[in-house]
């Protein structure tokens, strides 16, 4: 199973809107609606931030959306905050009853 | 309170085994997905195993034959038993309670604070 292909980074100032992607495949992304996001500070465990593709869990800010368009899922960040610089993480199901991870981006605000 | 606490990490040579734990507390492991998540120094998360409420579970290629997931219900443990050790297995591996579930699957949400394993001669 491939790992799913997301940006090595990307950057934002303060306030401003960030979209971070990850393609997969049919077999994966395309395929399912099982679709998440995780956000790691260094030295942390991952949080889960979306899944279900665009839902969140209680307690996260509605400032993290996420969406899915054939092989290709989204996270977009508004209003951005100092605090939200982390690595973020996709991660789909897969047609093997398995889950695939992308290669994570690092959020940098700027 | 949720918790997971992993432990049996440490330094194996290639070719050796390791049995990692993860205890948990204020819910019942044999209620929920479990899963297995490592990171590699410095690189991505990589999935590993998952073990449903029935029993059934699954494994990423990369150890599928090598590894093994299972869990003591009566001491509320997950384990991952790591045979034939790589230097590729090393990483931090976080043990994680699945919530959010729908459609037969679960994310995971709840993490253990990872217990290190060094594969090295």
């Amino acid at each position: 199973q491939s790992a799913l292909t997301q940006p090595a980074s990307v950057s934002g100032s303060p306030g401003q809107s960030i979209t971070i992607s990850c393609t997969g495949t049919s077999s994966d992304v395309g395929g399912y609606k099982y679709v998440s996001w995780y956000q790691q500070h260094p030295g942390k465990a991952p949080k889960l931030m979306i899944y279900d593709v665009s839902d969140r869990p209680s307690g996260v800010s509605n400032r993290f959306s996420g969406s899915k368009s054939g092989n290709t899922a989204s996270l977009t960040i508004s209003g951005l905050q100092a605090e939200d610089e982390a690595d973020y993480y996709c991660s789909s199901y897969t047609s093997s009853n398995t889950w695939v991870f992308g290669g994570g981006t690092k959020l940098t605000v700027l | 309170e949720v918790q997971l606490v992993e432990s049996g990490g440490g330094l194996i040579q290639p070719g050796g085994s390791l049995r990692l734990s993860c205890a948990a507390s204020g819910f019942s492991v044999s209620s929920n997905y479990m899963s297995w998540v490592r990171q590699a120094p410095g690189k991505g998360l990589e999935w590993v195993s998952v073990i449903y409420t029935g029993g059934n579970t699954y494994y990423a290629d990369s150890v599928k034959g090598r590894f093994t997931i299972s869990r003591d219900n009566s001491k509320n443990t997950l384990y991952l038993q790591m045979d034939s050790l790589r230097v590729d297995d090393t990483a931090v591996y976080y043990c994680a309670r699945d919530v959010y579930c729908g459609g037969g699957t679960c994310y995971s949400y709840y993490w253990g604070q990872g217990t290190r394993v060094t594969v090295s001669s």
